[in-house]
């Protein structure tokens, strides 16, 4: 069973739209949440993280983390089609050094 | 800044064949990883060590064999390549605990059995 849910798989929004995406954890120890971005072809790289309930904004990108509901959202706004790429969760449970991914969600943006 | 080298990029096998793949960090992280990627979906986490001659299973684990000789080097091996597999490993490198844990990735090692 997957540890961490990732929704939705795919997702298209136009140029300039908002995409919105998110992550779940079944694994009630769970204390640190990260977004990562792969591009076709490309290894991940890191986005955001986010450890403390509430909202980081960074730029065109927003995370939002509920700790009780152990659910994180990763919003883009005036998306691009640079944008377009696979986006991963993980979480990490205390300092296990176990970090373990969601199946991603695939986000295509449209010119 | 450092680098995550892997070897080799492209690895073909045959059935059955014990097939070993490579990563060198030099950012002197303690912890590394090696995760797998099927058809350009999410990464499942196969073996990580926390130090050197550390080696902790992941969700993947059965099939594979990983070392970690050195701080610097972690090695996987596929113990019997299965028939038509396809998928892309890839490393991955942190400083270990907590916030600290974003992870550095190599470029992969593309594995193809015939």
């Amino acid at each position: 069973q997957q540890k961490v849910q990732q929704s939705p798989e795919s997702l298209i929004v136009p140029e300039g739209g908002m995409a919105s995406l998110n992550c779940t954890s079944s694994d009630r120890n769970v204390d640190y949440f990260w977004w990562y971005r792969q591009h076709s072809g490309k290894s991940p790289k890191m986005l955001m993280s986010i450890f403390s309930n509430g909202e980081k904004e960074e730029g065109r990108f927003t995370v939002h983390l509920n700790k009780a509901s152990l659910h994180t959202s990763l919003h883009i706004r005036d998306s691009q089609p640079s944008d377009s790429a696979l986006y991963l969760c993980a979480a990490l449970t205390g300092n296990t050094g176990k970090l373990i991914f969601g199946l991603g969600t695939t986000l295509q943006v449209q010119p | 800044g450092g680098i995550i080298t892997q070897t080799p990029k492209f690895l073909i096998g045959q059935e059955g064949q014990k097939l070993t793949l490579k990563c060198q960090q030099n950012f002197n992280h303690d912890t590394m990883y090696w995760y797998r990627q099927d058809s350009g979906k999410g990464l499942r986490l196969i073996y990580y060590s926390i130090t050197e001659n550390d080696l902790q299973k992941g969700d993947l684990s059965e099939g594979y064999d990983a070392s970690r000789e050195k701080k610097s080097s972690f090695s996987l091996t596929v113990t019997s390549a299965q028939k038509n597999e396809m998928a892309v490993f890839l490393c991955a490198s942190s400083i270990p605990g907590g916030w600290q844990n974003t992870l550095y990735f190599g470029a992969g090692t593309r594995l193809s059995v015939l």
